[in-house]
């Protein structure tokens, strides 16, 4: 059984960098599928953030391309979000998320974390 | 970039009534690519609808989705008062709708 799993800070001030980690269990990130980021401030609805392939081939949101930063680690069997210059705006729960190549739904999710942007 | 249109914004039924959710693309999209997906209070959405009608595993055959081009819609046969709940479509693994809240009238 697909597993994901966001981990980080939940607070986080602002100009400063959002880090968060999604591990993936129960299938191999370089098996395939893209991986990606999603996020929803409170009360709001969904808005992607980016996507990542096993080979590092990544796709952003253009309104927050010159902020992110994905990676992914699949020795550990996991992937990454930097999100630079945070402001209160960026405070929302992030959730990641398998993504299928072909249709391009999102099948598996995490369950969701807060980061809260304040000083 | 491809601007995705939920409407309406909210859905007042009774349990049993027939849902009609409607999702316009911005321009004309491939039906292989519209995604729609249910999310409940405090939970991760989750997948019911993949190119466009396909249900996903686990999906009751009262969900239904349909559409092409530019207008597709989600169809809930008989609401259930476990299908109160938001609806947000989505295009290839990017750009989401606004969302449809289906709430208790």
């Amino acid at each position: 059984q697909v597993q994901l799993q966001e981990s980080g800070p939940g607070l986080v001030k602002p100009s400063e960098t959002l880090s968060l980690t999604c591990t993936v269990s129960g299938y191999s990130i370089s098996s395939g599928y893209y991986w990606g980021w999603i996020r929803q401030p409170p009360g709001r609805g969904l808005e992607w953030i980016a996507n990542i392939y096993h080979s590092g081939n990544t796709y952003y949101n253009s309104s927050l391309k010159s902020r992110v930063t994905l990676s992914v680690d699949t020795s550990k069997n996991h992937f990454s979000l930097k999100l630079a210059s945070v402001t209160a705006a960026d405070t929302a729960v992030y959730y990641c998320a398998r993504k299928e190549l072909t249709a391009g739904e999102f099948d598996h999710w995490g369950q969701g974390t807060l980061v809260t942007v304040s000083s | 970039e491809i601007v995705l249109t939920q409407s309406p914004g909210t859905l007042s039924l009774s349990p049993g009534e027939r849902a009609t959710l409607s999702c316009r693309a911005s321009q004309s999209v491939s039906s292989s690519y519209l995604v729609w997906y249910q999310q409940k209070p405090g939970q991760a959405p989750t997948l019911l609808i993949y190119g466009a009608s396909n249900r996903a595993t686990g999906i009751p055959d009262r969900f239904s989705g349909s559409g092409s081009g530019t207008d597709f819609t989600l169809t809930i046969s008989g609401v259930e008062s476990d299908d109160f709940a938001v609806y947000y479509c989505q295009h290839y693994g990017n750009s989401f709708g606004g969302g449809t809240k289906v709430e208790f009238k």
